[in-house]
């Protein structure tokens, strides 16, 4: 069975500041997707970023960037130079890479409520 | 592109109403997944189609519960008779296997609240 794990249940900082959102998973599986996704206010539920577990080379797009560690089971989220419109709550999730019936079953962390005070 | 679209986005109902949740798929997409979010449960599947042929609905709660995908744009999530406990946010998603393995494409959500 696989498992994510989000410690961090809210997060509370002033704009500007950089803010890491923690991410630890579990799973037997070799092969398996990571992800991140946002939900706003609004309510939907925003992608952010995929990775393959082959591929542990950090990425950083913007203000936001990634840190695949699998000898950790960690893939943390850094959000610098935090803005108020990057309040949201961020899941972090886990998908195998088995083909067939794996795709798309994605097993969701519990969320980071992160709120970015002015 | 209008992306995933979900009808209603909102729905209060009384104990042992039928409630019928509704999706429309991205066009061209050929996988649509129904999760559920809770305060107690998180996100969780409950089911998901590939070209429209129901492939694992394991993450279904119970008989109450049932979905349909008559055709390749449009999906339905059904409780009878729903519960209080049935009360959640239901998202619809959808995902091309060519932009991707496992980019899912979520809609807003149907916030239901059962009385």
């Amino acid at each position: 069975a696989q498992k994510v794990t989000q410690a961090q249940t809210e997060i509370s900082v002033v704009e500007k500041e950089d803010v890491t959102l923690d991410c630890v998973y579990e799973t037997r599986d070799t092969t398996y997707y990571l992800f991140w996704y946002k939900q706003p206010p609004s309510g939907e539920l925003v992608f952010l970023i995929r990775r393959n577990s082959f591929d542990e080379q950090n990425e950083i797009s913007g203000r936001y960037s990634w840190n695949f560690q699998k000898s950790t089971s960690s893939f943390n989220f850094t959000i610098t130079a935090s803005q108020v419109v990057d309040s949201a709550v961020y899941f972090c999730a886990l998908s195998l890479n088995a083909g067939g019936t794996s795709y798309g079953k994605l097993t969701f962390g519990q969320g980071t409520i992160l709120t970015v005070h002015p | 592109d209008a992306g995933v679209i979900q009808s209603p986005r909102h729905e209060v109902t009384e104990m042992g109403q039928e409630v019928t949740l509704r999706c429309k798929p991205i066009s061209g997409h050929d996988y649509l997944f129904w999760y559920r979010q809770t305060m107690m449960r998180g996100l969780e599947l409950l089911i998901y189609f590939n070209n429209n042929v129901p492939i694992d609905d394991s993450g279904m709660p119970e008989d109450r519960f049932s979905a349909k995908m008559p055709n390749a744009s449009f999906s339905t999530l059904k409780i009878q008779p729903s519960e209080p406990r049935d009360s959640a946010v239901y998202f619809c998603a959808s995902r091309s296997r060519a932009a991707g393995a496992n980019v899912l494409t979520f809609g807003a959500g149907s916030r239901l609240t059962v009385l």
